[in-house]
């Protein structure tokens, strides 16, 4: 089966700009969640959504993070405006619709903002 | 903060040794799952270990839990050179939000 799917691999913008991630999760998959690793850390939840719906944003900076899943299929995570400290890789996830299985991860998207 | 801590942050090994890792955790879990990281192929799920569970196995993986002391151990054994990687514990709690810890870095030396 495909795996999750993310778009661009890498990025480099400058402060102050805009940028947007793409992921498209396993077929079926119910929960889709995208992370932030900052480098040497473990990943950090952002969000968390259930089909089309937020079920956790806790951690999102709502002041420049957005995110959607519209019709609960594919998702977009956007920063606007970027600031140095989101150099980090962003990671997309997704899961069965079962409480505490197993997540699938994409193989991310590396940020740097200069 | 982030709920796991692994132990220790860096590890090397040679090859065909056992590497053991830990983890500590603060509060009640639904359960616990080990990450393998790598730059070729990104962040892969290992095991999962519930937590009325006291020891799992998978391949040459041995997971133990210990739910009074809050802590978790992973042990490679017979390790190879593509072992090398770095290896997170992510517990979930309510739902299913996974909190990862810090990480240990394996590296596995021919």
């Amino acid at each position: 089966e495909a795996g999750v799917a993310q778009s661009p691999r890498y990025k480099i913008i400058e402060k102050r700009q805009s940028v947007a991630f793409w992921c498209n999760p396993i077929s079926g998959h119910a929960t889709l969640y995208w992370y932030q690793q900052i480098l040497g850390q473990g990943p950090k939840l952002l969000i968390q959504f259930q089909n089309n719906g937020v079920v956790d944003d806790s951690q999102l900076p709502k002041d420049r993070f957005s995110a959607e899943r519209l019709k609960g299929v594919d998702s977009t995570l956007k920063i606007q405006p970027a600031k140095l400290e989101d150099s980090a890789v962003y990671l997309c996830a997704s899961s069965l619709e079962r409480k505490g299985n197993e997540q699938f991860f994409g193989p991310g998207t590396r940020l740097t903002v200069l | 903060s982030q709920q796991g801590e692994e132990d220790p942050q860096a590890l090397s090994i040679q090859e065909g040794e056992n590497a053991t890792m830990n983890c500590s955790y603060k509060t009640s879990i639904n359960n616990l799952q080990w990450y393998r990281q790598n730059s070729g192929r990104g962040l892969v799920h290992l095991i999962l270990i519930r937590s009325n569970e006291r020891e799992k196995h998978s391949g040459r993986l041995r997971v133990t839990l210990d739910t009074s002391k809050k802590s978790s151990s992973l042990l490679i054994t017979a390790s190879r050179a593509a072992d090398t990687a770095s290896y997170f514990c992510a517990v979930t709690g309510g739902g299913n939000k996974l909190t990862f810890g810090t990480g240990t870095q394996l590296k596995v030396e021919l």
